[in-house]
């Protein structure tokens, strides 16, 4: 069973469209999170949601968009892409406190 | 403003040798620190926790040290193997559970033959 999962696993588009990452997580845990990891493998935060609630966003653009339609699901989804994000988007959980899981990842290009 | 970060960016070492790496970090508020590894095509997979209430904890092959009067963390693998290849990750949570983590640049340990 995998506990994270993420799709697509591969994500290429143009410039401008709109594209959304599908996340979910079969360990119950409370709260999901987003992170972008950049091309020097950088991880940085994006959004985190404990029991469908938007606990942090941090300095994303508004272009970025967490949906959650249950605990278990958090979606993101892009408006107007642009050159520069594209990145590997993980997707994670963890309980109320402790290790996060991540997912396998999605890699996102914007051509 | 306050961050994590590893002082190597690449670390080579021999198989069967001991690794270390380190890790500052600069939020004394940091409660809960956090080793990953990430395999190449694959997403950071836990290896191993601290609390700040603890200065050592012990793992399978991995040991992790944290020294809070100087804001150092450190991660040792014993007896490196090829598959323990990687980049090795610390993460800080300062925050409580909610709160994600703040991650260092990360260090690439390179294991040879």
């Amino acid at each position: 069973d995998t506990a994270v999962s993420q799709t697509p696993k591969y994500l290429v588009t143009q410039m401008g469209n709109d594209k959304s990452i599908k996340c979910e997580q079969n360990l119950g845990h409370d709260t999901m999170y987003w992170y972008k990891q950049d091309s020097k493998k950088f991880l940085k935060i994006m959004f985190s949601y404990n029991n469908k609630e938007l606990i942090i966003n941090e300095t994303v653009p508004n272009r970025f968009s967490p949906k959650s339609p249950d605990k278990a699901h958090l979606n993101l989804h892009i408006n107007s892409l642009e050159l520069g994000d594209s990145a590997v988007y993980f997707c994670a959980s963890s309980p109320t406190v402790g290790e996060q899981y991540f997912g396998p990842g999605t890699r996102l290009t914007v051509t | 403003g306050e961050s994590v970060g590893l002082h190597l960016p690449t670390l080579s070492v021999q198989e069967g040798d001991n690794s270390i790496i380190n890790c500052a970090y600069s939020n004394s508020a940091s409660d809960y620190f956090i080793w990953y590894k990430q395999e190449s095509g694959k997403g950071p997979q836990f290896i191993i926790d601290i609390r700040s209430n603890m200065d050592k904890r012990q793992g399978q092959r991995v040991t992790v040290l944290l020294n809070k009067t100087v804001k150092h963390l450190s991660l040792q693998i014993a007896a490196t193997q090829p598959g323990d290849s990687a980049v090795y990750f610390c993460a800080e949570n300062s925050g409580g559970g909610a709160d994600g983590l703040t991650f260092g640049k990360g260090t690439h340990l390179i294991i040879q033959p």
